[in-house]
């Protein structure tokens, strides 16, 4: 099956830093997903970006398809930002098939 | 906004028991999807449906099944609950773009 792998595994910053997270995947996709766990682990569907770019606040999100690879950046931290960051692809999409999900990165951001 | 809701935030069985996860979601969606997840091992599909009364098995299905008689309620059976299911278990949606969301989540633990 297809692969799926993120960048850094942990990441410690101080509030106001900025982050770029990386999920590499092996073969192509039609449906990417990026979610963030907070500590109650709850997750929360942060983008749905197969291709292209897109910004939601001080959150944004570039796929490369054609190169196999997604990137989550976080502008200016801030302490509610700290959990887990996971991406997660389905070969097929349309969302029949369910995701199958990276690692994750393990954000803290300090005060 | 979309809800998925779980019937537990926390639950303790003994080993032997059969117990019943429930998840209901409000936005009609037709997929549903149990996943369980691990420390070091992330998100991992247990069962799906695209449909009542249809279910497909997802990469670890063993000791557990699953039965969705109405469209908004997806539920996961353990038949007879073991130690090695103690986890996080998380049921989710998707819209007709794929977009997944998700429940709380359950804490099992099986003693």
């Amino acid at each position: 099956g297809i692969q799926v792998e993120q960048s850094p595994p942990d990441l410690i910053l101080q509030e106001g830093a900025n982050s770029t997270l990386r999920c590499n995947f092996s073969d192509s996709v039609n449906n990417l997903q990026w979610f963030h766990q907070n500590p109650w682990g709850q997750l929360i569907n942060l983008f749905y970006i197969p291709s292209g770019t897109k910004q939601n606040g001080r959150l944004s999100a570039t796929t490369v398809a054609t190169e196999r690879y997604s990137l989550l950046y976080i502008s200016s931290s801030q302490t509610t930002d700290s959990g887990v960051y996971f991406c997660a692809v389905e070969q097929s999409g349309g969302g029949a098939d369910g995701l199958t999900f990276g690692k994750g990165t393990h954000l803290i951001i300090q005060p | 906004d979309v809800k998925v809701t779980q019937s537990s935030r926390y639950l303790v069985k003994r080993t032997g028991e059969k117990v019943f996860l429930e998840c209901v979601q409000d936005m009609d969606h037709e997929n549903m999807f149990w996943y369980r997840q691990d420390p070091g091992l992330g998100l991992r599909l247990i069962y799906f449906s695209y449909d009542v009364k249809m279910k497909e098995k997802g990469d670890i299905p063993e000791g557990y099944s699953v039965s969705r008689e109405k469209k908004e309620r997806f539920s996961l059976i353990l038949e007879s609950a073991s130690t090695n299911q103690t986890s996080m278990y998380l049921c989710a949606s998707t819209d007709f773009l794929g977009t997944q969301y998700f429940g709380p989540g359950t804490r099992l633990l099986v003693l």
